[in-house]
């Protein structure tokens, strides 16, 4: 399976500021993903990151809160915008392909607003 | 609404024995199932899935079953070592090329030494 990375690791942040989270694999891959696990729940998906257009967003999501580029086939960022503490969260990407129709995780990025 | 569910929140085990996780869905188009272990400060790893046309998959100390007219499935692991503590999401795809999955809540498995 490809290694992802994911930059920054953790990150407390203060209400009304931005942040933007890197996600990096070490080869091609046909899809990328965005997640947010909040305290205690499941993850749920946020967009999916297409490369050279713009994201496809869930039910939920929007743009303008959560920017995503993906510039080419092995790098992606998340950008939480004007956050509030509701945006603590740890959120996860995910890649899919060239060779497997399975998901797999970066190690994540844990979000505290104060 | 909920579509994949995971009704039991936490789950302890005696090392050895076996354990069993479950996992209950609602939309009878989901074709693919997996189930991914995540560690406190981890992403989550994939495990195990299984494709709809299957009833059974089975890699080394782990078998997902999977019940379609139940719209249920499971995660046996035997034996169980403490190092499977960890919570654990089912998920399930939606055939529409996407691939896009939708995660139950997560049962958090505690395997006692």
């Amino acid at each position: 399976s490809a290694v992802i990375s994911q930059k920054p690791s953790r990150d407390i942040c203060q209400r009304g500021t931005s942040l933007t989270i890197q996600c990096q694999v070490d080869s091609q891959v046909t899809m990328m993903f965005w997640y947010r696990q909040q305290p205690g729940q499941s993850l749920t998906l946020i967009a999916t990151a297409n490369q050279g257009s713009e994201a496809t967003y869930e039910s939920g999501f929007v743009i303008d809160k959560f920017p995503i580029s993906r510039p080419n086939l092995t790098f992606s960022t998340l950008t939480v915008s004007n956050m509030s503490p509701e945006d603590s969260s740890i959120y996860l990407c995910s890649v899919v392909g060239p060779i497997s129709d399975t998901q797999y995780f970066g190690p994540g990025t844990r979000l505290t607003v104060l | 609404d909920q579509q994949v569910k995971q009704n039991s929140p936490s789950l302890s085990v005696q090392e050895g024995r076996i354990s069993i996780l479950n996992c209950d869905y609602t939309n009878s188009m989901f074709d693919y199932f997996l189930w991914y272990k995540k560690y406190p400060a981890e992403g989550p790893t994939f495990l195990i899935s299984i494709s709809s046309i299957k009833d059974k998959n089975e890699d080394g100390r782990f078998t997902v079953f999977l019940n379609k007219s139940a719209k249920h499935l499971s995660l046996h692991i035997v034996p169980s070592q403490p190092g499977d503590s960890a919570v654990y999401f089912c998920a399930a795809s939606v055939p529409s090329g996407t691939y896009k999955y939708i995660f139950g809540t997560g049962t958090r498995l505690k395997v006692l030494a």
